[in-house]
């Protein structure tokens, strides 16, 4: 069975540096969510892409976070210059229809 | 804005009992989707169980099924026949009417341990 995969497991990077996080989401999946975990807290929304486009963001989502589609198959979240409170799990999640969200195994982000 | 509510933040159950975890949520909608995701200590987000507001029978999936009460606005699951992999953070999630690829919101979870 397919699944949404995602790259590195671990990241570990300094403060102010730039991290990309991949996903390889499920290939008939058309939405696209990006989700994070701080740890002990609950999963919050941060971003979903249809069709190539940005569909809704968070308040969290702000100008330092970006979302591409480089080569129509992998999913990428950046974060330009990552904070120690960036620190978190970060959850791609994919699906065929809009009301269904399989996710991937995380990557955890850690800031030093 | 919608709020998913999670009571109880720990629950036990010795193994191969039913054990119900409850969920709440507020919202002004009249159709939207609920679903549990299970996190086990791997820390990946396993989807459980889905329910769709205008359906009236609750959804089941194997030993997982739900108890929707509309009114009441609570979502419980309920595990059957509870197995050691049951070990888990189960998360209530709430997902509104489509308008476009709409985000879960999520409760802030309840840690489940199966006992031997």
């Amino acid at each position: 069975e397919p699944e949404v995969t995602q790259t590195p497991s671990h990241q570990v990077t300094q403060m102010g540096q730039e991290v990309i996080l991949r996903c390889v989401p499920i290939s008939n999946h058309l939405y696209f969510y990006w989700y994070r975990q701080i740890l002990g807290q609950k999963v919050e929304f941060l971003v979903s892409f249809y069709n190539n486009e940005i569909s809704e963001k968070s308040e969290i989502f702000d100008d330092q976070f970006s979302v591409e589609r480089p080569d129509g198959s992998n999913f990428t979240l950046k974060i330009r210059s990552t904070k120690l409170e960036d620190s978190a799990m970060y959850f791609c999640a994919g699906g065929g229809t809009p009301y269904e969200q399989y996710f991937g195994p995380g990557t955890r982000l850690t800031v030093t | 804005a919608q709020t998913v509510t999670q009571s109880q933040p720990e629950m036990s159950v010795q193994e191969a009992e039913t054990v119900t975890l409850s969920c709440t949520y507020d919202t002004s909608e009249n159709n939207y989707y609920l679903f549990w995701y299970k996190q086990p200590p791997s820390r990946q987000m396993i989807l459980v169980i889905r329910q769709e507001a205008y359906k009236q029978q609750n959804a089941t999936e194997n030993r997982f099924s739900v108890n929707f009460q509309k009114a009441a606005k609570s979502f419980s699951l309920k595990i059957s026949d509870s197995q050691l992999g049951d070990t888990a953070m189960y998360f209530c999630a709430f997902m509104k009417p489509l308008s476009g690829n709409t985000p879960l919101v999520f409760g802030k979870g309840t840690r489940l341990s199966v006992i031997a």
